[in-house]
């Protein structure tokens, strides 16, 4: 089936370091991938997607870029701050369908 | 605004006592599940429905129960609510085709079962 695994956390980090938290996936079909990011107390919200090879989705600095060849979909950010502080989900789906299966998470604190 | 709301927010219990967490959403959409977070585990898929009498189980749907009678409700139902139910849980909705289509999620149901 498919399946999402992403870095363990906590990632500590202190302000304006650079991130990445690695993810890969495996899926059949073509999936489109996902980050959500959920902040202390809240829901799951859209970070950035892309639906097919070399695309780069981006969004508040955080940048992810689909890569067939190694299954993977790593997250980047140049310059972090503590308000990113929070939980950040991989995630597929499959296109054509809207069931997402999701990574574990992974939790980025930073520090001022 | 877009949003997708769940009640209650907070809930305790005590095993066994049938409970039910109500989610709404104001988005047309067709789509909604259910999913619980456990530490370590991630979230996972309770249940979900294509639209409205269609539903279908997710990975972990044991000792759960959902509807479809409404589009825009999607009831989740414990009717024998048991301490490893006790999790967070969030309601989401989206579209329906062939794009990548945003989830909205609820704000999430902390649900304890003493």
């Amino acid at each position: 089936g498919d399946s999402v695994t992403q870095m363990e956390g906590p990632v500590t980090l202190s302000e304006e370091a650079f991130l990445t938290i690695n993810c890969t996936y495996t899926a059949t079909g073509y999936p489109s991938l996902f980050w959500y990011v959920q902040y202390p107390g809240e829901g799951l919200q859209l970070l950035l997607k892309a639906t097919k090879a070399d695309d780069k989705g981006s969004n508040k600095g955080f940048e992810a870029t689909y890569r067939k060849e190694t299954t993977s979909f790593h997250l980047e950010k140049g310059s972090v701050q503590v308000s990113d502080s929070a939980v950040y989900f991989c995630a597929l789906s499959v296109t054509g369908y809207s069931t997402l299966t999701f990574g574990k998470g992974t939790m980025l604190l930073v520090s001022p | 605004e877009a949003q997708v709301t769940q009640n209650p927010r907070y809930l305790i219990t005590v095993t066994g006592k049938k409970l039910t967490v109500t989610c709404s959403q104001n988005m047309n959409h067709e789509y909604m599940s259910w999913y619980r977070q456990d530490p370590g585990l991630g979230l996972r898929q309770i249940y979900y429905s294509m639209n409205v009498e269609v539903t279908d189980k997710g990975d972990v749907p044991e000792g759960y129960k959902v509807s479809r009678k409404e589009k825009r409700n999607f009831p989740l139902i414990l009717e024998s609510p048991s301490p490893n139910q006790t999790s967070l849980y969030f309601c989401a909705s989206t579209a329906i085709g062939a794009g990548a289509y945003e989830q909205y999620f609820g704000p999430g149901t902390r649900l304890t079962v003493t």
